[in-house]
Order: C-alpha cells, then sequence, then structure tokens
C-alpha cells in the first residue's frame, strides 16, 4: 500500500507567481489535511477535505490561498500572487473514514521557496 | 485554548544512554495523543498514539509513551538511544471524533553523541 504522495518535492517561485501543490491520499482514504511547517516552529493545521468538500478551513489564511479534492485525482493547495513569507514545507496527510479515527499519515512534503 | 508544549527544544544523548522527551497538553477533554517523528528533509513518521486502555503504548524503533491523566503528559521513551535517533520529535493531540485536525507541540530536536 503506497503512502501519501505529494509533488512536487521542491517547488521555486518569485515572487507573485502561482504556487500549486499536489497531494495523493493513501487508497482507502478519504480525508486529507494540509499542514504548513514554518522554519524554527512546528506544524499548523491549514485546511481538511473529504472528497468534493472542504470541511474545515480555519487555518488557512483568508486571502491567496485555497484547497480542493475533487472526486477524481489528487488534492490541489494553490497559492496565488505568492509572497516571500509563503516559504515554508507543506505537508499533506490522509485518514481513512471511520477507522481508527484520528489517525493521519503524512506525505513527504513539499519544499515552496519563494524568491 | 488547545495547546501542547514541548518545554526541550534541543537535547543531546550519549549513544546507548535512557532518552525522556516530554510532553504536555491543554485540552478540554482527554484527546487522542500522537508523537511523530521527522528525519532532516524528509515527512513526518507516525511513531505511536494513545487512544485509550493501557496508559503505557508501545511504537515502533523501540519508543515508547506514557499517558498520564493526572499530568496532562505523554513522555516519550526509549531505553538505549542510537545514533540513527536523530531527529526532530514532535507530539500531537487530536480531539475524539473523525476528522479533526492534530495541533502539534513545536518539537524537540535529539542530537546524539558518540
Amino acid at each position: 500500500n503506497a503512502g501519501v504522495m505529494q509533488n512536487p518535492r521542491h517547488l521555486v517561485r518569485r515572487r507573485g507567481q502561482e504556487a500549486r501543490l499536489r497531494c495523493s491520499p493513501m487508497k482507502g482514504h478519504s480525508h486529507v489535511y494540509w499542514y504548513r511547517q514554518l522554519p524554527e516552529e512546528g506544524l499548523k493545521f491549514m485546511v481538511y477535505l473529504q472528497k468534493e468538500n472542504i470541511i474545515d478551513e480555519s487555518g488557512m489564511p483568508k486571502e491567496r490561498f485555497s484547497a480542493e479534492f475533487p472526486k477524481e485525482g489528487p488534492s490541489i493547495l494553490r497559492i496565488q500572487q505568492v509572497v516571500r513569507g509563503d516559504s515554508a514545507a507543506y505537508f499533506c496527510a490522509s485518514s481513512r473514514q471511520g477507522v481508527q479515527q484520528g489517525t493521519q499519515y503524512f506525505g513527504p512534503g513539499t519544499r515552496l521557496t519563494v524568491l | 485554548a488547545q495547546s501542547v508544549t514541548q518545554p526541550d527544544i534541543h537535547i543531546t544523548v550519549s549513544e546507548g544512554a535512557s532518552l525522556e522527551l516530554r510532553c504536555n497538553y491543554s485540552y478540554g477533554a482527554t484527546p487522542y495523543l500522537f508523537w511523530y517523528v521527522q528525519s532532516p528533509g524528509q515527512g513526518l513518521q507516525l511513531l505511536l498514539k494513545y487512544f485509550s486502555g493501557d496508559t503505557l503504548v508501545q511504537g515502533i524503533k523501540g519508543f515508547e509513551a506514557e499517558f498520564k491523566r493526572s499530568q496532562s503528559s505523554f513522555n516519550l521513551r526509549k531505553p538505549s538511544v542510537h545514533w540513527s535517533d536523530a531527529a526532530e520529535y514532535f507530539c500531537a493531540v487530536a480531539a475524539r471524533q473523525a476528522g479533526t485536525a492534530l495541533i502539534f507541540g513545536k518539537g524537540t530536536t535529539l542530537s546524539v553523541s558518540s
């Protein structure tokens, strides 16, 4: 059973560009979470999605950030008009509905650098 | 407010010595409790978790953790540290319901000296 997949692993963008991060959950998992890790800090929750629905986006900045988890395909975290402060590691996690509730499995992360 | 505190930012332990990493949480009710490990440039790997039952839980790589309700603590231990254990360790909590986001501590970096 393949783990959580994220791509790209490293992404470099110039200020003002768009960043698009992808996450494929583990097989059988229908819950996806995005977290951001800033230097010297732990992970901070951004958004929680199920297929075609955003369940909780309380940790997502109100502007420039959006997320989706379509019926088919990976979950996408989109950052428009990136700024230097967006430079961070972005981790996706997935969990299985109804089984061992609360256990989230993490992907390797996407490290975003904004020049 | 819900929070997780890892009081030690950085710990250095000699190879073969025992290890204890501290974690305290502030939460309305007993949450699910987790320890994750992150090697440099890598994602997070689940070491162990506590949901209910025996308060001493065993995890992978020889780690264990003890839940103490009275102290709101979930400390991670290992009797004999190996050089490959050098990494960053995160304690996390989640509410007892499906689809709840994890709240992480800021992490403890473990260095292992020879």
